[in-house]
């Protein structure tokens, strides 16, 4: 199965200020994903990201506010741009080999 | 897009109890995945299960397509088998990314 590790593990960051999310895979993969999980809640799709391509993002999420980056097959980035304390999340990357696999996750806290 | 439901919200044990969790599913899917979530955060993944039975140690879990739902089993539970366990799908039609049910939080206590 392939290791995904993430950077930052967790920030803490001021309001309206941006973070860019960095996600690696061990393999080459075709689809990436982007998740939200916000404080005592389920996850939710932000985004699909395939290499080679725009971002597809789901309703409720922009690309001004949550631009995503996914320059080769091992590697992508989630920015999240003008952050306010409602950004308060743990960001999640999930890649998929038949089945799909999620990084630790960004834990993200906004003052 | 797919609803999934999960049942119970919330559910305490004891050490050495059994649990049935259950997922409701509103489509026909084509991906169906149990994960469980640790205190840290992690998810875990369980089961990769669209349909059929699989088991792994002291987990199993049950795909009904048919009738749109999943159950996990756990038996003989730990206190490291605390945490949320979520159950997540995708429609037979629909795009690649989960659905997420908003979890079963099991705490067993020692």
């Amino acid at each position: 199965s392939a290791v995904i590790s993430q950077k930052p593990s967790r920030d803490i960051c001021q309001r309206g200020t941006s973070l860019t999310i960095q996600c690696q895979v061990d393999s080459q993969v075709t689809m990436m994903f982007w998740y939200r999980q916000q404080p005592g809640q389920s996850l939710t799709l932000i985004a699909t990201a395939n290499q080679g391509s725009e971002a597809t993002y789901e309703s409720g999420f922009v690309i001004d506010k949550f631009p995503i980056s996914r320059p080769n097959l091992t590697f992508s980035t989630l920015t999240v741009s003008n952050m306010s304390p409602e950004d308060s999340s743990i960001y999640l990357c999930s890649v998929e080999e038949g089945k799909q696999f999620f990084g630790p996750g960004t834990r993200l806290t906004v003052l | 897009g797919i609803q999934v439901e999960q049942s119970p919200p919330d559910l305490i044990l004891q050490e050495g109890a059994n649990s049935t969790l259950r997922c409701n599913f509103s489509d026909s899917v084509n991906n169906l995945q149990w994960f469980h979530q640790n205190p840290w955060g992690q998810l875990i993944n369980l089961f990769y299960i669209p349909s059929g039975t699989k088991q792994n140690g002291r987990l199993s879990a049950t795909t009904v397509a048919t009738e749109r739902y999943s159950l996990l089993y756990i038996s003989s539970s730990q206190t490291t088998d605390s945490g949320v366990y979520f159950c997540a799908a995708i429609s037979g039609g629909g795009a690649d990314g989960l659905t997420f049910g908003k979890g079963t939080h099991l705490i067993i206590q020692p």
